[in-house]
């Protein structure tokens, strides 16, 4: 069975200084990964995805994570936060065999002006 | 572009009483998917369907707990006789196996918040 953790629950960063998210995944094949994004009263929405072609991926709003499969992991980085990053963060594994997406607990990101 | 959509957004109820959620995916969307979420975890597996057909149940979901997906369009969940355990946020979700983004790329509503007292 699939897993990931998310190593921080909380971040906070002063605006304007890059972001760090950290995150493990377990996975008996080879996976799918993805970073959500949770704003208060909105949905879950979808920041990046990777699917086994660059390890690098970009997604939106400046973020992007790297994949390293020799220390199963798939951290998100922003170089430089800005207010509107406040939110809660998922780091999500799928096996893409399954049917489901299972998820890390969250990391909540706080944005000091 | 219309969202996924779930009605109601807040739903407060006492406890033994039955409680019903939709979710409007994205049309054309053949895959639904409910999540529940409890405050400071990640969203948890609860079924799926693939157009009307339901494929899988999660453990977490009790013989309390029913979906459905009657035209492989809207779903419900239904709740019966609802305990304080059950408060939590029921997520919806959709996707599209057919397409090049693939089911894994799931679009999630709003949630509806469940309060039972």
């Amino acid at each position: 069975a699939q897993s990931v953790t998310q190593l921080d629950s909380h971040v906070s960063v002063s605006e304007g200084t890059p972001v760090l998210l950290r995150c493990n995944y377990s996975s008996s094949y080879s996976p799918s990964l993805f970073w959500y994004v949770q704003h208060p009263n909105k949905g879950l929405q979808l920041l990046l995805k990777y699917t086994s072609a660059a390890t690098l991926v970009k997604g939106i709003n400046g973020f992007e994570a790297e994949f390293k499969k020799s220390e199963t992991s798939f951290h998100l980085t922003k170089p430089s936060a800005h207010m509107s990053d406040a939110a809660e963060y998922f780091c999500v594994v799928s096996n893409r065999d399954d049917y489901k997406l299972s998820f890390g607990a969250g990391t909540t990101v706080t944005v000091r002006a | 572009d219309t969202g996924v959509s779930q009605n109601p957004r807040h739903k407060i109820t006492k406890r033994g009483q039955n409680v019903t959620f939709r979710c409007d995916p994205i049309s054309e969307h053949n895959r639904l998917y409910w999540y529940r979420q409890t405050l400071g975890q990640g969203p948890e597996f609860l079924t799926y369907f693939q157009n009307e057909a339901q494929l899988e149940k999660s453990r977490l979901l009790s013989d309390r707990f029913s979906a459905e997906r009657p035209k492989g369009s809207f779903s419900t969940l239904e709740i019966q006789r609802t305990e304080q355990g059950d408060s939590a946020m029921y997520l919806c979700a959709s996707s599209d196996d057919t397409g090049l983004a693939g089911w894994e790329t799931q679009y999630f509503g709003p949630g509806t918040r469940l309060l039972v007292l």
